[in-house]
């Protein structure tokens, strides 16, 4: 059975700091997305990772993946308010349905 | 952009009736979702469907659980006797066939089942 980790579930950054959220999961997979949930809305599609190695950048945000890990980042520079949203990681499974992880609900302070 | 479409946006019902949610696809899209996510809790997968058929689903799919694409361009949930657990956000998605493409997510239905 595929199982997603995220850690943490819970992050409070200050504005202007870093930091980077983690998604593990336990079976192969070449496919894992992240999306952006804010209160009370739809999952917005941020990024789609394919292969080992891919890293993608918007803006303040970039992914990356590691297969061979079985782990992908979500590397947040310089945080800012608008930021705050809780952000979940998916893998892929090979039926096409996505998995996801338990989201980070992220609060940028000022 | 296009997008996927769902209404209602939110829906109350009494325990026991039968509710309908309904999702519009993106047009050119081929494979369709269905999935949940209760407050506060993580997204979760409930059926696939392709090519007019069920691909997949989950054991949260039971036999109360429903889908259909009657038309070519609806897809619609049927949850036959919902219970007080059903309460949940329902979001609809879609993708296209080529690698890597996104999977859509519809902006939900919000059922609350008293």
């Amino acid at each position: 059975e595929l199982k997603v980790e995220q850690n943490p579930l819970f992050l409070s950054m200050q504005e202007g700091k870093n930091y980077t959220i983690y998604c593990n999961y336990s079976t192969t997979s070449d496919r894992l997305y992240w999306y952006r949930q804010d209160p009370g809305k739809s999952l917005e599609s941020l990024f789609v990772l394919l292969s080992n190695g891919a890293v993608k950048q918007e803006g303040r945000l970039m992914a990356s993946l590691d297969t061979k890990a079985r782990l992908s980042t979500l590397h947040i520079t310089a945080a800012v308010h608008d930021l705050s949203a809780t952000y979940f990681c998916a893998v892929q499974r090979s039926q096409g349905n996505l998995i996801f992880g338990k989201g980070t609900k992220l609060s940028v302070k000022p | 952009e296009p997008e996927v479409t769902q209404t209602p946006s939110h829906q109350v019902t009494q325990m026991g009736q039968e509710v309908i949610l309904r999702c519009v696809p993106i047009s050119n899209h081929l494979y369709f979702y269905w999935y949940r996510q209760i407050l506060g809790q993580k997204v979760e997968f409930l059926v696939s469907f392709y090519n007019n058929e069920i691909s997949e689903k989950s054991e949260i799919f039971d036999d109360q659980f429903s889908v259909e694409r009657p038309d070519g361009s609806n897809f619609t949930l049927k949850i036959r006797s919902t219970k007080l657990e059903d309460s949940a956000m329902y979001f609809c998605a879609s993708r296209g066939d080529r690698r890597g493409e996104k999977l859509f997510f519809g902006s939900g239905t919000q059922l609350s089942v008293l």
